[in-house]
């Protein structure tokens, strides 16, 4: 069965204080790992798919990067609109029919004071 | 282009009614999906469809039921809500098995 768990629960920063998020997790064949921000009473957003051990992408303050067990979500120098809840999700490899079935983890709650 | 809208996005029903939530979506995809997400609990696979007129059940399908008459719009009804079915519900949409997009919530309350 796919798991995936996400450290810490929560994280509060001090702006500009840089830290990172982290994302384990078991899959029979990753397909992908996924990255989304979620707001309060909002929908997550999608920010990031990862497909291969070594793989990294960057969006303004957030760099994603894949290792075989596990994924982090580097902030660097982040700002008060950073706040958020950050999900991972990983997508398995189905063989030859896939619905693309996420399973997501719990989530890092991210406070970012000014 | 609205991208997924859900509708409503607050409902309180008392133990035994029933209601539909409806997801509609304008970016032509095929797949869609509804998620139920609780404290503690992260987002969780209910039903999905991989085209008009096919569904299929997730992972807690139990007390919902889907219909997808049209490619645009992805419908989840409960037929006799429990208190247990207190949740928020997430739609999603996506091209192909891939990066799905999500609407913003339909918040329930059963009581």
């Amino acid at each position: 069965e796919d798991q995936v768990t996400q450290s810490p629960e929560a994280l509060r920063l001090q702006e500009g204080e840089s830290s990172s998020l982290n994302c384990s997790y078991t899959v029979s064949g990753l397909r992908g790992l996924f990255w989304y921000r979620q707001d309060p009473g909002k929908g997550p957003e999608f920010l990031f798919t990862l497909y291969s051990a070594g793989e990294e992408k960057e969006k303004e303050r957030l760099k994603a990067t894949l290792t075989k067990k596990e994924s982090f979500l580097h902030i660097t120098a982040p700002k008060p609109e950073d706040s958020a809840t950050y999900l991972c999700a990983v997508q398995a490899n189905a063989g030859g029919t896939s619905y693309g079935k996420l399973t997501f983890g719990q989530g890092t709650i991210l406070t970012v004071h000014p | 282009n609205a991208g997924v809208t859900q509708t409503p996005k607050f409902r309180v029903l008392k133990t035994g009614q029933s209601m539909t939530l409806l997801c509609a979506q304008d970016m032509n995809h095929e797949y869609m999906y509804w998620y139920r997400q609780d404290p503690g609990m992260g987002l969780r696979l209910i039903h999905y469809s991989v085209g008009e007129g096919t569904t299929a059940k997730g992972e807690v399908p139990d007390g919902y039921n889907v219909s997808r008459l049209k490619k645009q719009n992805f419908l989840l009804g409960l037929e006799s809500a429990a208190p247990s079915q207190t949740s928020v519900y997430f739609c999603a949409s996506s091209y192909s098995p891939h990066i799905q997009y999500f609407g913003a919530g339909t918040r329930l309350s059963v009581l």
